[in-house]
């Protein structure tokens, strides 16, 4: 079964950090660009990053460059995400989610919360 | 490339067509629009790739249409378990931004 579970998500200050984890099975990980995308309490999606399957290529949100890196392991099957300088703006649930065609496999995801 | 949606919410009733728009601030890339169905507490779903392509598994009575700036995601014969919130993104050049979303309510 194809899947992707996220981890590491967390309540955290502002100025924070928190490092998320995205482990993948059943299917070939290194074959595949993968991205992060998150989502505001009662909010749409938002994408924020995307890494190629030999780190040729990595995009960012403008709002999160500088202060995120986006990071893929093949060899354990697993995507990072490192958030560092966290703000309240970043609070959300994280998905991962595979790229091929659109976002066509996602993580139930994890909750980041930026609070004082 | 910003992504406006309309309708923002569209009532309907079982068997009727819905028909939701995506209109893009400029041409997307390859055609490389996407269309998403989410519901309460879960991840969104690839219900649309290519502008018009259906995902595995997706039933025919979603389809997708359009190029350039203007797209559109028909759903005919509407079922109870297509009443959620749907999303179009493109990803044909970063950022891969999405629409804010129209609600689909009975």
């Amino acid at each position: 079964e194809v899947q992707l579970v996220e981890s590491g998500g967390g309540l955290v200050k502002p100025g924070g950090s928190l490092r998320l984890s995205c482990a993948a099975s059943g299917f070939t990980f290194s074959s595949y660009t993968m991205n992060w995308v998150r989502q505001a309490p009662g909010k749409g999606p938002e994408w924020v990053s995307s890494i190629s399957t030999t780190n040729t290529f990595i995009y960012y949100l403008d709002s999160v460059k500088g202060r995120f890196t986006i990071s893929r392991d093949n060899a354990k099957n697993s995507l990072y995400l490192q958030m560092n300088s966290l703000r309240a703006e970043d609070t959300g649930v994280y998905y991962c989610a595979r790229a091929a065609a659109g976002l066509g496999v996602w993580g139930q995801g994890t909750l980041v919360t930026v609070s004082s | 490339i910003v992504l406006t949606q309309s309708p923002g919410t569209l009532s309907l009733s079982p068997g009727e067509r819905a028909t939701l728009s995506c209109r893009a601030s400029q041409s997307v890339s390859g055609n490389y629009l996407a269309w998403y169905q989410q519901k309460p507490g879960q991840a969104p779903r690839l219900l649309v790739y290519g502008g018009s392509l259906r995902a595995t598994a997706i039933p025919d009575r979603f389809s997708g249409g359009g190029s350039g700036t203007e797209f559109t995601l028909t759903i005919n014969r509407l079922e109870p378990e297509d009443f959620a919130v749907y999303y179009c993104q493109q990803y044909g050049s970063p950022p891969y931004t999405f629409g804010q979303g129209t609600k689909l309510e009975i």
